[in-house]
């Protein structure tokens, strides 16, 4: 079936160094992707997304990569801090015009630790 | 800044009982959404909310599930008869605009527990 997954469950960092966390989407219809944080207790809190017709997108401290050739995705986090250190979703969606009504699909999630 | 708030934080009922979790999703969005995480594992969709009736559920939502916007504010989930494998937590989201094409916010769940 159709699915998102994550390279990897765990990334420790150092705080100050850049974070990179990988996504693998084997459904090639998803046109809308999204990076949420999660921290313990609390609910998905939303990083930046990307739709299809784009390959990179940045935000504050963070930068989204999307390849389409290989379904890849990952999430740039720069100057990583302490407060980032939280289990990070890659999520996607079809979107409308594939059929979606505002399904997303969720990864794993793979959990970054900071270390100070 | 505007969030989605949702009631109660915590949640234990015994099996069989009903419950009835309550979200309020950002006042000017008109997409709503109840999603699941078991313990450890991944967010898992129920169902989107448009217009006053469901637009699209899962596999999960089956017939032990309803959903309810009860007045201009609220968006409900019950389980008419719980299972212990309906012990999750149980998030709510909003959008403003379509969910496949616009950003879904998340609320910070109720951790619902059945014995």
């Amino acid at each position: 079936g159709e699915s998102v997954g994550l390279h990897l469950p765990t990334l420790s960092v150092q705080e100050g160094d850049n974070s990179i966390i990988n996504c693998a989407y084997s459904n090639s219809a998803s046109d809308y992707f999204i990076w949420y944080k999660q921290e313990s207790g609390k609910g998905p809190q939303f990083i930046i997304d990307i739709r299809s017709n784009m390959d990179k997108r940045q935000g504050q401290r963070v930068t989204v990569l999307l390849n389409k050739t290989v379904k890849h995705l990952s999430l740039q986090i720069a100057a990583t801090q302490p407060g980032d250190s939280a289990v990070y979703f890659c999520a996607e969606n079809v979107g409308y015009y594939g059929g979606s009504q505002g399904n997303l699909i969720f990864g794993k999630g793979t959990k970054l630790s900071v270390k100070p | 800044e505007p969030e989605v708030t949702q009631t109660p934080s915590h949640q234990v009922t015994q099996m069989g009982q009903e419950v009835i979790l309550r979200c309020v999703p950002i006042s000017n969005h008109l997409y709503f959404y109840w999603y699941r995480q078991i313990l450890g594992q991944k967010v898992e969709f129920l169902v989107s909310f448009y217009n006053n009736e469901i637009s699209e559920k899962s596999e999960i939502f089956d017939d032990q599930f309803s959903v309810e916007r009860p007045d201009g504010s609220n968006f409900t989930l019950k389980i008419r008869s719980t299972k212990l494998e309906d012990s999750a937590m149980y998030f709510c989201a909003s959008s403003e605009g379509q969910g496949g094409q616009e950003t879904q916010y998340f609320g910070p769940g109720t951790r619902l527990l059945v014995l």
